[in-house]
């Protein structure tokens, strides 16, 4: 059965540090691949996706995941993280149809 | 603004009530899509209308149920409404019928029941 799992529920990095969110999928053929975040009382907006040719990409406010197909992976990246990128984070996987499945989500809680 | 609109903002209501949530998809957008929010039960997938015609389904009780209107706009309906259904309810909407489709999220209702 196809699965996204986010297997940490909270995170805290300090501000500056580099922070990396883990996502991983079960699927059969090659998913296309979403990061989503929320910010408190706000809807979901698309950080990044990813479709296909290079495994490296980047989105919005310095994000950036790394598909591996071999681990069935789509981590999300940020060198150096801001306070402002306190939110909770929701990977997701779409299918060849219209299927589209989110993971339970991230908190990220960002220390001063 | 991410173009999808969402009314009410907050709705306060009781148990064992009847309401209707509203969502207006992005210009163009032809698939709707919904989701309960909620502390216990974090994102769940409800249901998703795709021209008029409902193509998914999730997690959506028998007491929920949803359109979408030729206008594309689409409305769910909770009735029978018990404590447990308090939660943020979110509109989404996507260009097409397609997984690989970005969906655009709206600000989301905030239900609470009394």
């Amino acid at each position: 059965a196809q699965s996204v799992t986010q297997p940490d529920i909270h995170i805290t990095v300090s501000e500056g540090a580099s922070l990396e969110l883990r996502c991983n999928y079960s699927y059969g053929a090659t998913p296309y691949l979403f990061w989503y975040v929320q910010s408190p009382g706000q809807g979901l907006q698309l950080l990044l996706k990813y479709f296909s040719g290079d495994t490296l990409v980047q989105g919005i406010k310095g994000f950036e995941a790394e598909f591996k197909r071999s681990q069935s992976s789509f981590n999300l990246r940020k060198p150096s993280v801001h306070w402002s990128d306190a939110a909770e984070y929701f990977c997701a996987v779409g299918t060849g149809t219209y299927k589209y499945i989110f993971g339970t989500g991230t908190r990220l809680k960002v220390l001063a | 603004d991410s173009g999808v609109t969402q009314t009410p903002k907050h709705l306060i209501t009781a148990t064992g009530q009847r309401v209707t949530l509203r969502c207006s998809p992005r210009s163009g957008d032809l698939s709707v899509y919904w989701y309960q929010q909620s502390l216990d039960q974090g994102l769940q997938f409800l249901i998703q209308y795709y021209n008029g015609e409902e193509r998914a389904k999730g997690n959506i009780l028998e007491r929920f149920s949803a359109q979408q209107f030729p206008d594309l706009h689409s409305e769910l309906n909770l009735s029978s409404l018990e404590l447990g259904d308090s939660a943020l309810y979110f509109c989404a909407s996507s260009p097409r019928l397609a997984g690989r489709d970005e969906q655009f999220f709206g600000p989301g209702t905030r239900l609470t029941v009394l």
